[in-house]
């Protein structure tokens, strides 16, 4: 699974400290989104999910906020742990009832000890 | 045990050979999916099936080909193998009672190289 991450951006946080990750997404008629971390040699995992008419959600240690003006996503992790350093990226629900997703490039975070 | 599997998880084959690469899942879901995840580019849809009778092209399906057999098994094929298939791929399925289609479930990815 290392070789999925080699040309990503990287974000490095020390361990305890807060994580923020950020995303563009493509189309402002996107109504539904995720985040997924995907760890080393697994498949993406879900974190936390929102919906377009909400602009925050908060789940365990995460928190997800939403900018529809923008088109922006970005996720929180507070007080970042070892365990999450992996490649975070999020996904965008088209609305046209088909339930297809477009995926992020990803982030890759390293905790630093 | 893991909701969804696929096998094998690596494989590495040369151009021009048949592959074929299964899914296998244990949650009850009605959609199924495959993807390729390539480095620097995120999770491209290859195919997707909303049930048994059901098989729809993603956006990069040329080359590739499906079979439903049951509402757990998906399988992905490539016909003949050509080495700009070499990539990760993944199986996912998602919840058909949720309207914006929920949260898709993955299975470990299988690794393929094609020479």
């Amino acid at each position: 699974g290392e070789s999925v991450g080699l040309h990503l951006p990287t974000l490095s946080v020390q361990e305890g400290d807060n994580s923020i990750i950020n995303c563009a997404y493509s189309n402002s008629a996107s109504d539904y989104f995720i985040w997924y971390k995907q760890e080393s040699g697994k498949g993406p995992q879900f974190i936390i999910d929102i919906r377009s008419n909400m602009d925050k959600r908060q789940g365990q240690r995460v928190t997800v906020l939403l900018n529809k003006t923008v088109k922006h996503l970005s996720l929180q992790i507070a007080a970042t742990q070892p365990g999450d350093s992996a490649v975070y990226f999020c996904a965008e629900n088209m609305p046209s009832g088909t339930y297809k997703y477009i995926f992020g490039t990803g982030t890759r975070l390293k905790v630093l000890a | 045990d893991a909701d969804v599997t696929q096998t094998p998880r690596n494989r590495i084959t040369k151009t021009g050979k048949r592959i074929m690469l299964e899914c296998s899942q244990t949650k009850g879901h009605d959609r199924m999916y495959w993807y390729r995840q390539d480095p620097g580019l995120g999770l491209r849809l290859i195919y997707y099936s909303f049930d048994v009778k059901d098989i729809n092209k993603g956006e990069i399906s040329d080359g590739y080909s499906v079979s439903r057999q049951a509402q757990a098994k998906f399988s992905l094929s490539l016909e003949s193998a050509i080495p700009n298939q070499t990539a990760l791929y993944f199986c996912a399925t998602s919840d058909p009672g949720r309207r914006d289609g929920g949260e898709q479930f993955f299975g470990p990815g299988t690794r393929l190289t094609v020479l």
